[in-house]
């Protein structure tokens, strides 16, 4: 089944306590994002990839990273978690960045930074 | 920055009644514009996209119309259903930068 996986599904954690969420696909796709959804400001990407090591800052970058070593994975990682970035985020893959495609997403993770 | 003005912000209307959503983009790069259906607790899925070369897409009761020069395009969901109440999104993405700005959203309510 053709499908994005994040995991894991909720997180509550403490200030400045490194965290990663995983995101992976089995699509084959080139372009992979994730983004930030918070209530009355809609979805906001946060950092894209359109192929293996190649990475781009979206509209809200500050406080997270981002590594596509392989095709398949597109982690998020939080080096110093503060609360402001709770939040509820989605991974997205789809075919390719020239290729006006559907983006698949990912179930959700809900974060909470106490 | 760029920008993607979406309206309403929520919307009514009773079943079978259309159901009009308009969005309004600033980046004139931009050339693709999907829109995205959220029920609650759910992932957002694409409902219909529409490219910049094309003025409008019909999909059964959906449609999106764009208006290049005046950049802005919209969702008409038509004999609306109790099933189509959910929050739409509509996105914009640049071609140069391949980088995606969602509006807001929109949260529809069908009225039985």
């Amino acid at each position: 089944e053709a499908q994005v996986t994040q995991n894991p599904r909720y997180l509550i954690t403490v200030t400045g306590k490194k965290l990663t969420v995983t995101c992976s696909q089995n699509m084959n796709h080139e372009y992979m994002s994730w983004y930030r959804q918070d209530p009355g400001l809609g979805l906001r990407q946060i950092y894209y990839s359109m192929n293996v090591e190649v990475t781009d800052k979206g509209d809200v970058p500050e406080g997270y990273k981002v590594s596509r070593k392989e095709k398949r994975n597109f982690p998020l990682i939080l080096e110093s978690p503060s609360p402001n970035q709770t939040s509820l985020y989605f991974c997205a893959s789809s075919l390719g960045p020239q290729k006006n495609t559907e983006a698949f997403f990912g179930q959700g993770t809900r974060l909470t930074v106490v | 920055g760029e920008n993607v003005e979406q309206h309403p912000s929520t919307l009514s209307v009773q079943e079978g009644d259309s159901a009009v959503i308009k969005c309004t983009y600033s980046d004139s790069a931009s050339n693709y514009f999907p829109w995205y259906k959220q029920e609650l607790g759910k992932r957002p899925q694409l409902i219909i996209d529409i490219r910049s070369n094309v003025g409008e897409k019909k999909d059964q009761r959906i449609a999106v119309t764009l208006n290049k020069t005046a950049k802005h395009f919209s969702l008409h969901i038509t004999e609306t259903q109790p099933e189509d109440s959910a929050v739409y999104f509509c996105a914009a993405r640049d071609s140069g930068t391949y980088k995606y700005i969602f509006g807001t959203g929109t949260r529809l309510k069908v009225l039985a």
